[in-house]
């Protein structure tokens, strides 16, 4: 199947971190990304990984990628009251270049003060 | 700035009257295509466009329609709207793919309600 699956929520204290999961079924994929949706906005990308990486840092936010178990995590360190959005993880489906996109479910985080 | 707009952004509209929302991007990329977001099933794809002239259909393409004459333009057509279409609606649009990864940049929705 083509199911990118994300837990609905998730509820966090300031300064906390969060870790949001996201499992996929395609094992030919080839990039991997994490996008935020402010509300009211659209879709940006945070950050992405390759599949031949296993964590990927970037400030606040570590990837951490387990290709064998097909799990993606996003980890924000930190966490601030800004951070509150829905998180899409994105699957690149058909390997090699392309651009077709497989968005999980999306997770709701939600960041008490 | 690099961007992608749609019109517009709010529409109420009742079944079966035609409707077009518009997009339009100015980073000159080839690939552009069209989402719905629906609560608990994320964003499903429903059509897509690899350049001018060259449309395609998606995860979820019954009861739209696409027409690509422009590069920069990708406007979406729903014929006739049901209920079950009301929905966020995004355009996104990126560089056709290559050896780098792909960044997809998003408008900022259309919310459609058909009554």
């Amino acid at each position: 199947g083509e199911d990118v699956e994300q837990s609905l929520f998730l509820s966090v204290r300031e300064g906390d971190s969060s870790v949001i999961n996201c499992t996929y079924t395609d094992s030919s994929s080839t990039y991997l990304y994490w996008y935020k949706q402010e509300p009211g906005a659209g879709l940006q990308l945070l950050t992405y990984i390759f599949s031949n990486m296993d964590m990927k840092q970037d400030q606040r936010l570590t990837v951490l990628l387990n290709k064998k178990d097909k799990h993606l995590s996003l980890r924000i360190a930190d966490t601030q009251t800004g951070d509150s959005a829905i998180y899409f993880c994105a699957d690149a489906r058909g390997g090699g270049a392309t651009n077709k996109l497989i968005f999980g479910t999306g997770t709701l985080l939600a960041v008490q003060p | 700035e690099a961007q992608v707009t749609q019109n517009p952004r709010y529409l109420i509209t009742v079944t079966g009257k035609k409707l077009t929302v518009t997009c339009s991007q100015n980073m000159n990329h080839e690939y552009m295509s069209w989402y719905r977001q629906d609560p608990g099933l994320g964003l499903r794809q429903i059509y897509y466009s690899m350049n001018v002239e060259v449309t395609d259909k998606g995860d979820v393409p019954e009861g739209y329609k696409v027409s690509r004459k422009e590069k920069r333009n990708f406007p979406l057509i729903l014929e006739s709207p049901s209920p079950n279409q009301t929905s966020l609606y995004f355009c996104a649009s990126t560089r056709l793919a290559g050896v780098s990864y792909n960044e997809q940049f998003f408008g900022p929705g259309t919310r459609l309600t058909v009554l």
